[in-house]
């Protein structure tokens, strides 16, 4: 039993390229999340999904975009990254009423 | 604008000082509350949670949370720090059915 998965762990990017974090999680949670973590400012939401088919929009969702086609996968794409984009990056997953469980975590460098 | 307020940035105290970190937050309602620290490197995880009940909530590892309504705070104590506490300390808050909204943290430093 895994939990909630994230890869890569690790990422540097140069301005303008693309790529995709993956979350997967083998807890059935209808809820899955992406925040960001950077110093000083806490963890704020970028997007979230209430089930599979069903995205939403959270504090900070300018530069990435997200879809969930399966209960247990949640991608968070970055299309034409950016150096405001470096940060560490995690998914959380929680059941219909509960708290939310993180991944370990994906820190994402820009150039 | 609704938030989740922790007062405290940076806090350092010595090894079996007692701990007591503020969070307020500025929604009506009914909420859901939660604590939760990160370890050096490592990825956040539940201290405590309130949901509804004993306003007085016990946790993992010694500590404990006050939710206390007409303040609207949620403040974490241990009575008892070890230097092995040393960490970030994250409040976070669920209005309603919206999502979960965080601090922005607390560091503590236990020193020996």
């Amino acid at each position: 039993n895994a939990g909630v998965t994230q890869t890569p762990k690790f990422q540097v990017l140069k301005t303008g390229q693309s790529m995709t974090l993956q979350c997967a999680q083998d807890m059935n949670h209808e809820y899955m999340s992406w925040y960001r973590q950077d110093p000083g400012m806490g963890l704020r939401l970028i997007h979230y999904s209430v089930g599979a088919g069903i995205t939403d929009q959270g504090e900070v969702p300018n530069g990435y975009n997200v879809s969930r086609s399966t209960t247990e996968d949640f991608p968070l794409r970055l299309l034409s990254a950016a150096p405001s984009q470096t940060s560490v990056y995690f998914c959380a997953t929680r059941r219909v009423a509960g708290e939310l469980f993180f991944g370990e975590g994906s820190r994402l460098t820009v150039l | 604008a609704q938030s989740v307020s922790q007062h405290n940035h940076h806090v350092i105290l010595s090894e079996a000082a007692s701990l007591e970190l503020g969070c307020n937050y500025s929604y009506g309602g009914t909420v859901n509350l939660f604590w939760y620290v990160q370890y050096p490197g490592q990825h956040l995880q539940l201290l405590l949670k309130y949901f509804s009940g004993d306003p007085l909530v016990k946790g993992i590892k010694g500590f404990e949370a006050e939710f206390i309504k007409s303040k609207f705070s949620f403040n974490l104590r241990k009575p008892s720090v070890q230097w092995s506490d040393t960490a970030e300390y994250f409040c976070a808050v669920k209005p309603g059915n919206t999502p979960l909204v965080f601090g922005k943290g607390t560091r503590l430093s236990v020193i020996a």
